[in-house]
């Protein structure tokens, strides 16, 4: 069966400090990728999504990016922190393709707190 | 305009009781829908997912499309305090990039 994990589950970082947020998914082959952040009402916001190693597709304009240096693994970064990129972090993976191509699988989630 | 629009709630209902949610859309072109459950501080977990107008059940839970009024929803029936949760409602055009709704939150009192 398909498992998707996340890390770190929590972290507090100074503003101004990088940061790195990674994501690995077992049992499937050339997954869909994404991560989205998760604001108090105000829902799912798409950062970024991948269709394949090294290919990586920015939906909002912002200083974080994303890398997929291997089929499994994507990982979130930002070199300067800002306050407002505080919020809860989430990694995602679908199927390649096909109508489950648009059915989502959640990691569990990271808690990021800028100061 | 939001894309899809989710009454943040709270919603709170007594144990046994029907919980009924929804969320209305403007894009036409979505035509997968699905609903999301999220308890506290945790990722989002798939609940119900519909392809274009319908209905569908799986065991106390029902979710209807109406592609026509852009309107979707969930029905919960005989709720138990463990589906006290957020639920988020999202869509797709087919473009394996998911719409979703602000989330509404669930309390079911025992």
């Amino acid at each position: 069966s398909q498992t998707i994990h996340q890390w770190p589950a929590t972290l507090v970082q100074p503003v101004g400090s990088p940061l790195s947020l990674e994501c690995t998914v077992e049992g499937t082959s050339n997954p869909n990728l994404y991560w989205y952040r998760q604001a108090a009402g105000r829902g799912l916001q798409l950062l970024f999504y991948s269709v394949g190693i090294g290919q990586i597709s920015s939906e909002v304009p912002q200083n974080l990016s994303a890398s997929r240096p291997q089929d499994r693994q994507f990982i979130l970064s930002s070199k300067k922190l800002l306050l407002s990129d505080s919020g809860f972090y989430l990694c995602a993976w679908s199927v390649e393709g096909g109508a489950g191509a648009n059915v989502l699988t959640f990691g569990a989630g990271s808690r990021l707190t800028v100061l | 305009q939001k894309e899809v629009e989710q009454d943040p709630g709270p919603l709170s209902v007594p144990e046994g009781a029907i919980v009924s949610l929804n969320c209305t859309y403007s894009n036409s072109a979505f035509q997968y829908f699905m609903w999301y459950r999220q308890y506290s501080r945790k990722g989002p977990e798939l609940l119900m997912y519909t392809y274009s107008s319908g209905n569908k059940e799986d065991g106390r839970f029902t979710a209807q499309v109406d592609k026509s009024s852009k309107y979707i929803s969930l029905f919960i029936r005989d709720s138990q305090p463990s589906d006290s949760a957020t639920y988020l409602c999202a869509m797709s055009a087919g473009d394996y990039k998911l719409s979703f709704g602000a989330g509404t939150t669930v309390t079911v009192r025992a």
